[in-house]
């Protein structure tokens, strides 16, 4: 079946614009996750959601990063007036309801900040 | 946010060799673990999960040690094809709270 996908693969944008990431999970998938990665790191967690509902939003870096989840399915990661250290991976997984099962990871979307 | 560490390498590794490596992890609440391999520029897929018994799947054999807090990864008969970046990954059941990924122990097997 379909696995998880994002989009765009790749965004390239100037300083101070806003961008908006997309994911689409995997059909059934209740739990969405996004996380980002630079360069030679490790993953770093943003934001959980079970259903439409973000139970969990600690992660995000700044008030500059928010997400939204609608019908339980598709969701979108905006990151407005975008700086340079937003440059990295941004990669989204879906797995089945809790945390204790496998969680199945996107392409990811490698922003560049100009 | 809890912690899990993880040597960063590279582990450098001649083919056929037998490579382990561990990850330690600080919530005493984690109950689910689990090992993902990621290729340059890929995403994380699952490897293989940890059982509180230790678990093997083919060459590669996972173990967790509760007492110590830490689990294992050894790898048989290394290929060139094990060479990626391997994390672990702890949770503790109570939502994204307890989902930590280690930052990956690299490694390299050399022909």
């Amino acid at each position: 079946g379909a696995g998880v996908s994002q989009s765009p693969s790749n965004k390239v944008t100037e300083k101070g614009k806003d961008v908006e990431l997309r994911c689409d999970p995997i059909s059934g998938h209740t739990a969405l996750y996004w996380y980002r990665q630079s360069l030679g790191q490790g993953l770093e967690f943003l934001i959980y959601f079970q259903g439409n509902s973000a139970p969990d939003k600690s992660g995000l870096p700044s008030d500059r990063f928010s997400a939204e989840r609608t019908g339980g399915s598709v969701s979108t990661l905006t990151i407005q007036r975008t700086q340079q250290e937003d440059s990295a991976v941004y990669l989204c997984a879906s797995g089945l309801a809790g945390d204790y099962n496998e969680q199945f990871f996107g392409p990811g979307t490698r922003l560049t900040v100009l | 946010r809890k912690e899990v560490e993880q040597d960063p390498g590279p582990f450098n590794v001649p083919e056929g060799a037998t490579v382990a490596f561990n990850c330690t992890y600080s919530n005493s609440a984690s109950q689910s673990f689990f090992w993902y391999r990621q290729d340059c520029r890929k995403e994380p897929k699952l490897l293989m999960s940890v059982y509180s018994s230790g678990n093997e799947d083919g060459r590669f054999t996972a173990q967790l040690n509760r007492a110590s807090q830490y689990i294992s990864l050894l790898i048989r008969d290394s290929k060139l094809s094990d060479s990626a970046t391997y994390l672990c990954v702890a949770t503790s059941g109570g939502g994204a709270d307890g989902l930590t990924f280690g930052k990956g122990t690299h490694l390299i097997i050399q022909p």
